[in-house]
Protein backbone atom coordinates (compact mmCIF):
# COMPACT_ATOMS: atom_id res chain seq x y z
CA UNK A 1 0.00 0.00 0.00
CA UNK A 2 1.15 4.04 -0.07
CA UNK A 3 2.27 3.97 -3.58
CA UNK A 4 3.33 7.27 -5.41
CA UNK A 5 3.97 7.55 -8.69
CA UNK A 6 5.06 10.00 -10.80
CA UNK A 7 5.15 10.96 -14.12
CA UNK A 8 6.92 11.51 -16.56
CA UNK A 9 10.27 9.43 -14.89
CA UNK A 10 13.32 11.50 -16.95
CA UNK A 11 12.52 14.65 -19.65
CA UNK A 12 14.99 16.27 -21.14
CA UNK A 13 13.58 19.88 -22.99
CA UNK A 14 14.75 22.87 -24.61
CA UNK A 15 15.64 25.86 -22.56
CA UNK A 16 12.30 28.30 -22.69
CA UNK A 17 9.76 25.41 -22.91
CA UNK A 18 7.59 24.30 -20.18
CA UNK A 19 7.35 21.34 -18.56
CA UNK A 20 5.17 19.18 -16.54
CA UNK A 21 5.62 17.00 -14.00
CA UNK A 22 2.61 14.69 -12.08
CA UNK A 23 2.47 12.81 -9.04
CA UNK A 24 -0.08 10.72 -8.19
CA UNK A 25 -1.26 8.56 -4.69
CA UNK A 26 -2.54 5.10 -6.29
CA UNK A 27 -4.18 3.78 -3.08
CA UNK A 28 -5.08 6.22 -1.14
CA UNK A 29 -5.93 9.46 -0.57
CA UNK A 30 -3.76 12.29 0.33
CA UNK A 31 -5.32 15.39 1.06
CA UNK A 32 -1.38 17.06 1.26
CA UNK A 33 1.79 16.29 -1.25
CA UNK A 34 5.15 17.58 -1.48
CA UNK A 35 7.02 18.95 -4.22
CA UNK A 36 11.23 18.65 -3.63
CA UNK A 37 14.19 19.33 -5.56
CA UNK A 38 17.40 17.65 -4.95
CA UNK A 39 20.73 18.43 -6.89
CA UNK A 40 23.27 16.15 -6.76
CA UNK A 41 25.20 14.72 -3.16
CA UNK A 42 22.25 16.54 -1.38
CA UNK A 43 19.54 16.66 0.82
CA UNK A 44 15.81 16.87 0.08
CA UNK A 45 14.95 20.74 -0.77
CA UNK A 46 11.56 21.46 -0.13
CA UNK A 47 10.04 23.41 -3.00
CA UNK A 48 6.01 23.99 -1.45
CA UNK A 49 3.30 22.06 0.15
CA UNK A 50 0.06 21.50 -1.92
CA UNK A 51 -3.28 21.00 -0.39
CA UNK A 52 -6.33 19.62 -2.25
CA UNK A 53 -8.06 22.66 -3.94
CA UNK A 54 -6.35 25.03 -2.60
CA UNK A 55 -3.45 27.30 -3.27
CA UNK A 56 0.40 25.56 -2.95
CA UNK A 57 2.26 27.31 -0.05
CA UNK A 58 5.72 28.18 -1.76
CA UNK A 59 8.92 28.23 -0.09
CA UNK A 60 11.13 31.16 0.44
CA UNK A 61 12.97 31.47 -2.56
CA UNK A 62 10.36 29.41 -4.62
CA UNK A 63 9.10 31.08 -7.58
CA UNK A 64 5.49 30.48 -7.44
CA UNK A 65 4.89 31.94 -11.24
CA UNK A 66 7.82 29.58 -12.50
CA UNK A 67 6.81 26.59 -10.27
CA UNK A 68 3.12 26.13 -10.87
CA UNK A 69 1.50 23.35 -8.82
CA UNK A 70 -2.06 22.31 -9.10
CA UNK A 71 -3.89 19.82 -6.81
CA UNK A 72 -6.95 19.07 -8.40
CA UNK A 73 -7.97 15.90 -6.38
CA UNK A 74 -7.26 13.92 -3.62
CA UNK A 75 -5.03 11.49 -5.90
CA UNK A 76 -3.37 14.06 -7.98
CA UNK A 77 -0.57 17.11 -7.85
CA UNK A 78 1.21 18.46 -10.82
CA UNK A 79 3.93 20.30 -10.96
CA UNK A 80 4.40 22.70 -14.20
CA UNK A 81 8.24 23.83 -14.38
CA UNK A 82 7.62 26.78 -17.12
CA UNK A 83 10.36 28.62 -19.13
CA UNK A 84 12.63 26.33 -18.01
CA UNK A 85 15.76 27.15 -18.17
CA UNK A 86 19.67 25.29 -17.21
CA UNK A 87 19.83 26.19 -14.05
CA UNK A 88 16.50 24.00 -13.51
CA UNK A 89 17.69 20.89 -14.67
CA UNK A 90 17.59 18.91 -11.19
CA UNK A 91 15.54 15.46 -9.62
CA UNK A 92 12.05 16.46 -8.70
CA UNK A 93 10.37 14.48 -6.25
CA UNK A 94 7.17 14.41 -5.15
CA UNK A 95 5.94 12.64 -1.43
CA UNK A 96 2.33 12.46 -0.22
CA UNK A 97 0.61 12.09 3.12
CA UNK A 98 -2.36 9.97 3.94
CA UNK A 99 -5.59 11.74 4.12
CA UNK A 100 -7.25 12.02 7.40
CA UNK A 101 -5.26 9.39 9.39
CA UNK A 102 -2.98 10.02 12.21
CA UNK A 103 0.23 9.01 10.35
CA UNK A 104 2.53 11.36 9.26
CA UNK A 105 4.93 9.95 7.30
CA UNK A 106 5.00 10.85 4.36
CA UNK A 107 5.26 8.48 0.93
CA UNK A 108 8.03 9.26 -2.14
CA UNK A 109 6.93 9.13 -5.84
CA UNK A 110 9.84 7.39 -7.76
CA UNK A 111 11.43 11.46 -8.73
CA UNK A 112 11.41 12.74 -12.22
CA UNK A 113 14.77 14.03 -13.39
CA UNK A 114 14.56 17.19 -15.68
CA UNK A 115 17.44 18.39 -17.91
CA UNK A 116 16.95 21.21 -19.22
CA UNK A 117 19.39 21.99 -22.26
CA UNK B 1 15.95 28.09 12.82
CA UNK B 2 15.36 24.23 13.16
CA UNK B 3 17.57 21.80 11.78
CA UNK B 4 19.00 18.29 11.39
CA UNK B 5 22.09 16.90 11.85
CA UNK B 6 23.30 13.77 11.01
CA UNK B 7 26.91 12.10 11.32
CA UNK B 8 28.67 10.71 9.86
CA UNK B 9 28.66 12.66 6.45
CA UNK B 10 29.57 9.02 4.63
CA UNK B 11 31.17 5.97 5.88
CA UNK B 12 32.83 2.99 4.00
CA UNK B 13 33.00 -0.48 5.60
CA UNK B 14 32.74 -3.93 4.74
CA UNK B 15 30.16 -7.00 4.68
CA UNK B 16 29.27 -7.99 7.84
CA UNK B 17 30.11 -5.51 9.77
CA UNK B 18 27.81 -3.27 12.08
CA UNK B 19 26.78 0.13 11.67
CA UNK B 20 25.58 3.70 13.74
CA UNK B 21 24.04 6.42 11.94
CA UNK B 22 23.23 9.29 13.66
CA UNK B 23 20.75 11.86 13.61
CA UNK B 24 20.73 14.71 16.02
CA UNK B 25 17.96 17.83 15.32
CA UNK B 26 16.71 20.89 16.96
CA UNK B 27 13.05 21.32 15.88
CA UNK B 28 10.06 23.85 17.82
CA UNK B 29 7.02 21.37 18.30
CA UNK B 30 8.67 17.99 17.63
CA UNK B 31 5.93 15.78 16.25
CA UNK B 32 8.30 13.00 15.33
CA UNK B 33 11.57 11.76 13.42
CA UNK B 34 11.70 9.57 10.18
CA UNK B 35 14.41 7.53 8.59
CA UNK B 36 14.37 7.08 5.45
CA UNK B 37 16.76 5.03 2.54
CA UNK B 38 17.41 6.75 -0.55
CA UNK B 39 19.47 4.48 -3.60
CA UNK B 40 19.26 5.67 -7.19
CA UNK B 41 15.87 7.04 -6.87
CA UNK B 42 13.63 8.43 -4.00
CA UNK B 43 13.68 8.02 -0.36
CA UNK B 44 12.19 4.62 1.07
CA UNK B 45 9.94 4.88 3.69
CA UNK B 46 12.38 2.40 6.70
CA UNK B 47 10.94 3.93 10.40
CA UNK B 48 9.08 6.84 12.31
CA UNK B 49 9.60 7.24 15.40
CA UNK B 50 7.43 9.29 18.26
CA UNK B 51 7.85 8.07 21.75
CA UNK B 52 11.52 7.86 23.20
CA UNK B 53 13.45 4.81 24.41
CA UNK B 54 10.73 2.38 22.01
CA UNK B 55 12.82 0.40 19.62
CA UNK B 56 11.71 0.10 16.18
CA UNK B 57 13.18 -3.30 14.11
CA UNK B 58 12.76 -4.66 11.24
CA UNK B 59 15.24 -7.16 9.77
CA UNK B 60 18.74 -6.50 10.39
CA UNK B 61 17.47 -2.52 10.69
CA UNK B 62 16.66 -1.36 13.89
CA UNK B 63 16.04 2.43 15.41
CA UNK B 64 15.61 4.18 18.39
CA UNK B 65 14.73 7.58 19.87
CA UNK B 66 16.19 9.92 22.67
CA UNK B 67 14.02 12.90 23.47
CA UNK B 68 15.75 14.31 25.82
CA UNK B 69 19.07 13.82 23.62
CA UNK B 70 17.27 15.40 20.61
CA UNK B 71 18.69 12.51 19.05
CA UNK B 72 18.20 8.95 16.98
CA UNK B 73 20.40 6.60 16.01
CA UNK B 74 19.34 4.00 12.70
CA UNK B 75 21.95 0.64 13.58
CA UNK B 76 22.15 -1.81 10.80
CA UNK B 77 23.53 -5.29 11.88
CA UNK B 78 25.70 -7.62 9.24
CA UNK B 79 25.78 -5.24 6.53
CA UNK B 80 25.32 -6.00 3.29
CA UNK B 81 26.55 -4.16 -0.37
CA UNK B 82 22.74 -3.46 -0.69
CA UNK B 83 23.02 -1.66 2.22
CA UNK B 84 24.56 0.88 0.26
CA UNK B 85 22.37 3.74 0.14
CA UNK B 86 21.99 7.73 1.58
CA UNK B 87 20.32 7.46 5.21
CA UNK B 88 18.04 10.41 5.44
CA UNK B 89 16.35 11.60 8.38
CA UNK B 90 13.30 14.23 8.76
CA UNK B 91 11.70 15.35 11.67
CA UNK B 92 8.18 16.63 11.99
CA UNK B 93 6.93 20.37 13.08
CA UNK B 94 3.58 19.80 14.54
CA UNK B 95 3.33 23.51 12.99
CA UNK B 96 4.32 24.86 10.42
CA UNK B 97 1.81 22.64 8.11
CA UNK B 98 3.40 19.74 9.08
CA UNK B 99 6.45 19.88 6.78
CA UNK B 100 9.57 17.44 7.20
CA UNK B 101 12.78 19.22 8.05
CA UNK B 102 15.59 17.36 7.00
CA UNK B 103 19.04 16.75 7.57
CA UNK B 104 21.71 16.13 4.66
CA UNK B 105 21.90 12.17 4.91
CA UNK B 106 24.94 9.83 5.59
CA UNK B 107 26.28 7.86 2.42
CA UNK B 108 26.92 4.86 3.37
CA UNK B 109 29.15 2.18 1.36
CA UNK B 110 29.19 -1.30 2.23
CA UNK B 111 32.14 -3.22 0.47
CA UNK B 112 32.08 -6.83 -0.10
Amino acid sequence: GAVVSQHPSRVICKSGTSVKIECRSLDFQATTMFWYRQFPKQSLMLMATSNEGSKATYEQGVEKDKFLINHASLTLSTLTVTSAHPEDSSFYICSARLAGGSTDTQYFGPGTRLTVL
Amino acid sequence: EDKVVQSPLSLVVHEGDTVTLNCSYEVTNFRSLLWYKQEKKAPTFLFMLTSSGIEKKSGRLSSILDKKELSSILNITATQTGDSAIYLCAVLSAGNNRKLIWGLGTSLAVNP
